[in-house]
């Protein structure tokens, strides 16, 4: 049974860093695609960002391209999103997701609030 | 980028009966390989979303038979034949032909 299981969120200034990590079991983690979506409070779903697993291609939306980045161990099932310089319309549930040119398998997600 | 659209924003559906979503995308969502990335999730309040249907009409593992998918190019459409108490939610449409990846607005169907 695939798992996936995020942490890493909490309550941080504007401006400030927050890494989220996302640990992954119940599959071949390295052959896998990997990415992370966002769901803003009674918002609806919004694309972060995608590692693409063999050639290590990462893809980020414009809106967060330069402040987040993506990353993954596959030594350790561990797929990363550092964000960096955050702002209140980052406040979301950060959902990891297993990416085949659509999301099959999405972890619960975590909570990250941007506010003074 | 393309503009994932969705109608209608709420359904409200009785027990038993049937219910229909449609998503328009502002271009052709077929790929250079021949594919068309289109899928559809279900988010169950206080859920994360779950996929229901890929590449258009293929129906995810563990997914019941009343959902359908269909559609081509541009237009396509998610069916329940017959709504259970258990399919309350908002359903979104996404396309994974190009980036940035994008999602519909959402439908939210409840029950009557």
């Amino acid at each position: 049974e695939v798992q996936l299981l995020e942490s890493g969120g909490g309550l941080v200034q504007p401006g400030g860093s927050l890494r989220l990590s996302c640990a992954a079991s119940g599959f071949t983690f390295s052959s896998y695609a990997m990415g992370w979506v966002r769901q803003a409070p009674g918002k609806g779903l919004e694309w972060v960002s995608v590692f693409i697993g063999g050639g290590g291609s990462t893809y980020y939306t414009d809106s967060v391209r330069g402040r987040f980045t993506i990353s993954r161990d596959n030594s350790k099932n561990m797929l990363y999103l550092q964000m960096n310089s955050l702002r209140a319309e980052d406040t979301a549930v950060y959902y990891c997701a297993k990416y085949n040119r659509h999301f099959d398998d999405w972890g619960q997600g975590t909570l990250v609030t941007v506010s003074s | 980028d393309i503009v994932m659209t969705q109608t209608p924003l709420s359904s409200p559906v009785t027990l038993g009966q049937p219910a229909s979503i449609s998503c328009r995308s502002s271009q052709s969502l077929v790929n250079s390989d021949g594919n068309t990335y289109l899928s559809w999730l279900q988010q169950r309040p206080g859920q994360p979303p779950r996929l229901l249907i890929y590449k258009i009409s293929n129906r995810f593992s563990g997914v019941p038979d009343r959902f359908s998918g269909s559609g081509a190019g541009t237009d396509f459409t998610l069916k329940i034949s017959r709504v259970e108490a258990d399919d309350v939610g908002v359903y979104y449409c996404m396309q994974g032909t190009q980036f940035p990846l994008t999602f519909g607005g959402g439908t939210k169907v409840e029950i009557k």
